[in-house]
């Protein structure tokens, strides 16, 4: 299992371009997640799912678009790039088995900067 | 919405010294994990929890899930210089049935050889 793949691993985007962030598993997990991490800080929950055709909005879900078309991959859009956009995004993935076993598994992020 | 504390928010260490963080939350959690993020990469498990009062040790690594499952703590013991590195609590959201899991903050740690 390659288990959680992010593309791509660095971006520069000049302010007002659009991108998608690629993520995809293998794992057959049903809930994905999208974090991003400014330098210094913690984890904040821009969107997630809980299975294909189901997303929700997390603590920072301005300015980002989602899609859950289906189990393997979650892309998360920008449209209007904007400077405090700038950061790193992580993509994650777990499968709670009747509320047990729900580790989190992270790909390796993608560094955005807007210029 | 869920909420995570962790603390302290950074530790200085000399090599060889233990070194112990916790997280607390304001409601109810059946998970709780531990995870290391080194610079430049994404975070990676080192415990999952998930029975109250549960004690898990995983290498100079453990953990535990509090009785009250409002919290949770990390022991590394005798630190090595590649223990640096940020560490996040975990909790999983019963809230609402989601089940979404929330994270604290992170607690950056530097260990001085």
């Amino acid at each position: 299992n390659a288990g959680v793949t992010q593309t791509p691993k660095f971006r520069i985007l000049k302010i007002g371009q659009s991108m998608t962030l690629q993520c995809t598993q293998d794992m057959n997990h049903n809930y994905m997640y999208w974090y991003r991490q400014d330098p210094g800080m913690g984890l904040k929950l821009i969107y997630y799912s809980v299975g294909a055709g189901i997303t929700d909005k997390g603590e920072v879900p301005n300015g980002y678009n989602v899609s859950r078309s289906t189990t393997e991959d979650f892309p998360l859009r920008l449209e209007l790039a904007a400077p405090s956009q700038t950061s790193v995004y992580f993509c994650a993935s777990s499968s709670p088995y009747g509320g047990l076993n729900t580790e989190a598994f992270f790909g390796q992020g993608t560094r955005l900067t807007v210029v | 919405g869920q909420q995570l504390n962790q603390s302290p928010q950074s530790m200085f260490i000399q090599e060889g010294e233990d070194v112990s963080m916790n997280c607390t939350s304001s409601s109810i959690f059946n998970t709780w994990l531990w995870y290391k993020q080194d610079p430049g990469e994404g975070p990676v498990l080192l415990i999952a929890l998930y029975k109250a009062g549960e004690l898990t040790s995983n290498g100079r690594l453990t953990a535990q899930f509090g009785i009250t499952r409002k919290d949770s703590f990390l022991n590394i013991s005798a630190s090595i210089p590649s223990d640096v590195g940020i560490y996040f609590c975990a909790g999983q959201d019963t809230q609402g049935g989601s089940e979404k899991l929330v994270f604290g903050k992170g607690m950056k740690l530097t260990v001085n050889p």
